[in-house]
């Protein structure tokens, strides 16, 4: 299995600009997540989806961010405009419906945005 | 908000040292986990526990959740060069949002 996928790997773009970060969970998971980590707030949670259906998005910051999961395949993190304080490492994550390690979670590399 | 302080922040011990990492909360979780993050890398999930008390141990690794289900701890023996890394606990009551503590970053010099 190749584990959660994220694309791209890192990110620059000057404030104002649209940014669209990718996640390809696990086939087979139910449950998706999207988290931010920074220094200064550590690791957040933003939003979470149960097959494909966000169930909680009290952790998105600000209008500017959404989140969509067209597929259980697929799922976009866009920022419209970016400003130099969305600068973070942002992870997704994905985690069967049952498993083996209580409500484990499988996290992808991340994707560094850097926003000038 | 973090809801979850750990402690220390930053260590730095030599090889063959053994160490203890503090998670601390005022809120009680239904449970636990501790993650280990190495650089470039997302977080990957070390343990997870559920009763307080309870004790946990892999290899070197012994996990601790606390009476009241409110702290926890982590305590390596012998630490090694491959146990760098950030270490961070998380709590929940629902068994999907978890609250990630503030992170302790690990340094184990040869």
């Amino acid at each position: 299995d190749a584990g959660v996928i994220q694309s791209p790997r890192h990110e620059v773009t000057e404030m104002g600009q649209e940014v669209t970060l990718r996640c390809k969970p696990i086939s087979g998971h139910d449950y998706l997540f999207w988290y931010r980590q920074t220094m200064m707030r550590g690791l957040e949670l933003l939003i979470y989806f149960n097959n494909n259906v966000p169930i909680d998005d009290s952790g998105m910051p600000e209008d500017r961010f959404s989140a969509k999961m067209p597929n259980a395949s697929f799922s976009t993190l866009k920022i419209q405009p970016s400003e130099p304080r969305d600068s973070a490492v942002y992870f997704c994550a994905s985690r069967p419906k049952l498993s083996n390690s209580y409500n484990e979670q499988f996290f992808g590399p991340g994707t560094r945005l850097t926003v000038l | 908000t973090q809801l979850l302080e750990q402690s220390p922040q930053f260590l730095s011990i030599q090889e063959g040292e053994n160490l203890t990492v503090y998670c601390n909360s005022s809120s009680v979780f239904s449970s636990l986990q501790w993650y280990r993050q190495e650089p470039g890398e997302g977080p990957v999930l070390l343990v997870t526990v559920v009763t307080g008390g309870e004790v946990k141990k892999l290899k070197r690794l012994t996990f601790q959740f606390g009476d009241a289900r409110k702290d926890s701890s982590l305590h390596i023996t012998a630490a090694q060069p491959g146990d760098t890394g950030l270490y961070l606990c998380a709590g929940s009551n629902t068994g999907n949002q978890f609250y990630f503590g503030t992170g302790t970053s690990l340094t184990v010099i040869p």
